[in-house]
């Protein structure tokens, strides 16, 4: 069975900019959660969504945004890039409460 | 929120030997702490978990012990191997949704 999938695997940007990172979770899970990892950290929680509907938020900016489509894939949204956003996405699937299985990630650098 | 502390930061035993891994949480609700293996340049990758009502769950080689009144949980790692070798998160969830992740701690086996 195919695992969650992450797309891009590395994306370099300048401050200002915005980046739209995707993701596509398991067949069968309904649940996305995006996650952000500084390097030397544990993962910091941004968003949770479960059939199309926000189901939880982290202590993050606006400038971050997501959305769950149709077919259970999601999209990170990040405006107005900051250096300090660098860092490892990571978007984990759930097929229930409670298990979340994690994709590799999207290595973001922002210049 | 939920916070979550991990020790050691560091680990290196030999081959063979045991490791163990330990957290403490804050939030008393907190009922599902799962434990996730790191490879470099990888997502993290559910090992073993537990619920609270549970006080110890074993898988060949992994166990995970939870101590509700002391708030704190273990990993506990048997006849260590070099393939052992990653970087360990714990982490705690009370609705199963949002996860409060460690700050990791890297397993080095020796052999």
């Amino acid at each position: 069975d195919a695992g969650v999938t992450q797309s891009p695997t590395h994306l370099i940007k300048t401050r200002g900019q915005h980046v739209t990172l995707r993701c596509s979770p398991i067949s069968g899970h309904k649940s996305v959660s995006w996650y952000q990892q500084v390097l030397g950290q544990g993962p910091q929680f941004i968003f949770q969504y479960y059939e199309k509907e926000e189901r939880g938020r982290g202590n993050f900016p606006d400038r971050f945004s997501a959305r769950q489509f149709p077919n259970y894939s999601s999209e990170l949204n990040v405006n107005a890039l900051l250096l300090g956003d660098s860092a490892l996405y990571l978007c984990a699937s759930s097929p229930h409460d409670n298990e979340q299985f994690f994709g590799p990630g999207t290595r973001l650098t922002v210049l | 929120g939920e916070n979550v502390e991990q020790h050691p930061s560091t680990l290196s035993v030999q081959e063979g030997d045991s490791a163990v891994i330990k957290c403490t949480y804050s939030d008393s609700a907190s009922n599902y702490f799962p434990w996730y293996k790191q490879e470099l340049g990888k997502g993290p990758q559910l090992i073993i978990d537990i619920r609270s009502n549970v006080g110890e769950k074993k898988d060949q080689r992994i166990a995970v012990t939870l101590n509700k009144t002391a708030k704190h949980f273990s990993l506990h790692i048997t006849e260590t191997q070099p393939e052992d070798s990653a970087v360990y998160f714990c982490a705690a969830s009370r609705n199963g949704n949002q996860f409060y992740f460690g700050t990791g701690t890297s397993l080095t086996v020796i052999p």
